[in-house]
């Protein structure tokens, strides 16, 4: 089945340490995003990725990192620059980044704990 | 100015009943989509339906239609029939097809509960 995962599920850290959230999608597409939703929230754009090799900042960028080496790939490392990570992490994937028609898929999330 | 308003942050609907979640969006690129998602408990977003600005006719999937009116800014999503697996997170978003490099803006969400 095509789909999005994310890996792990829940995810502990302690502070000072990084630590990198997994995004693998088969669906073939070119864009991949990552959002960032604290409790009772919307969602917030962290990074987002048009195509290989390539990504931009979100609204949110501060203290995190982001690579596309591969097409299925969006790995999202959260650094100790970032002061307050605990929250639940979204990976989503379209057909066209810039195409105002279509949908993003997600993955299952992440969910952030600082200890 | 936000993008995207959702003004109702939690709405109770019996089962059975038909119930309309507002969402107010602001843009001016004359080409963009509207979307909505629904999030249950476990987290995941589900893609419900979609309007092209450009589309004619409200959009409708299933038990879900959106009533789009374009000149008030306005897409709201109406479900009707609500079944208690309905409770969940409903958000709109919206992506522009020339600002904004096509990032989806969304909303903050609405709580929908479903009574039985």
């Amino acid at each position: 089945d095509g789909g999005i995962t994310q890996s792990p599920k829940y995810l502990f850290r302690k502070e000072g340490q990084n630590v990198t959230l997994s995004c693998e999608q088969n669906l073939n597409h070119d864009a991949m995003y990552w959002y960032r939703q604290d409790p009772g929230q919307g969602l917030r754009l962290i990074y987002y990725s048009q195509i290989v090799n390539d990504f931009q900042k979100g609204d949110i960028a501060e203290g995190y990192s982001v690579s596309r080496e591969k097409k299925e790939s969006f790995p999202l490392t959260v650094t100790s620059a970032q002061k307050n990570p605990t929250a639940f992490y979204l990976c989503a994937s379209s057909g066209q980044a810039a195409s105002s028609y279509n949908e993003q898929f997600f993955g299952p999330g992440t969910r952030l704990t600082v200890l | 100015a936000q993008k995207i308003t959702q003004t109702q942050p939690g709405m109770f609907v019996q089962e059975k009943e038909a119930v309309t979640l507002d969402c107010t969006y602001d843009t001016s690129d004359p080409s963009y989509g509207l979307f909505w998602y629904k999030q249950p408990s476990s987290g995941e977003m589900i893609f419900l339906i979609y309007q092209g600005s450009y589309d004619q006719q409200n959009a409708t999937e299933g038990r879900y239609s959106l009533n789009f009116q374009k000149a008030r800014k306005s897409a709201n999503l109406v479900i009707s029939a609500s079944q208690l697996g309905d409770s969940a997170m409903y958000f709109c978003a919206m992506r522009e097809a020339n600002t904004n490099a096509g990032k989806s803006t969304f909303g903050d969400g609405t709580t929908l509960t479903v009574k039985p």
